[in-house]
């Protein structure tokens, strides 16, 4: 059972324009967001997170927004760059305490376009 | 600069040949984490140390154990590799959940081929 589910294994956009990466949850437990972004031959990098508390989060080019009632959250990248083609992985976690564990979703591969 | 690593980066074992994948961090974190990842698929979570506590996933198999001697190394022993564990497995590192929002920091994998 897919807690995590990142419906769009790939995605490509054009350099300059507005990436947009989905993904859903089914966990009403989960109160804390993560987006992970992953180069071939390195491990996944820690990008950017939201709690559960807010509905958005902005930092730099990168925006999470929190949908809790849908259970939906998106990562938006503006404006996409080259080295921005990657695999990204949406992850989530309750933060109670001694809870250290992370769920992610199968990833997207975003393609940008020059 | 305070890192994960893991080595090697790529590893052959015969199938039913033991094999063990090291995990070194720098970062004197408190938990360390061993995931599994198949091509296409979420990374899948195995096991984790939280200090001296181990804790396994209650899927995990029999045939997947884990060292951690110190803080700063972590052991995968994988004790008789099947085809089916040709896998990355990716080790990573947390600070106490409390204070870390449960941020992990990864290593590069180590990419295991079973012949």
């Amino acid at each position: 059972d897919q807690q995590v589910k990142q419906n769009s294994p790939s995605l490509s956009v054009q350099e300059g324009r507005i990436s947009i990466l989905n993904c859903d949850y089914t966990n009403s437990m989960f109160d804390y967001f993560l987006w992970y972004k992953k180069y071939p031959a390195e491990g996944p990098t820690f990008l950017i997170s939201i709690s559960s508390i807010k509905d958005k989060n902005e930092d730099g080019r990168f925006t999470v927004f929190l949908n809790k009632s849908a259970k939906h959250l998106s990562l938006h990248i503006v404006p996409s760059q080259p080295g921005d083609s990657a695999v990204y992985f949406c992850a989530a976690t309750t933060t109670n305490f001694g809870n250290e564990k992370l769920t992610f979703g199968t990833g997207t591969r975003l393609t940008i376009i020059p | 600069d305070a890192m994960v690593i893991q080595n090697p980066r790529y590893q052959v074992t015969q199938f039913g040949k033991p094999v063990t994948l090291s995990c070194s961090q720098t970062l004197n974190h408190n938990v360390m984490y061993w995931y599994q990842q198949k091509s296409s698929q979420a990374p899948k979570l195995l096991f984790h140390y939280y200090d001296k506590d181990f804790n396994n996933e209650a899927d995990t198999p029999d045939n997947f154990q884990s060292r951690r001697p110190n803080t700063s190394f972590c052991f995968l022993d994988i004790r008789s590799p099947g085809l089916g564990d040709a896998a990355m497995y990716l080790c990573a590192t947390s600070r106490d959940p409390g204070v870390s929002k449960n941020i992990q920091y990864f290593g590069a994998g180590t990419r295991l081929s079973v012949l």
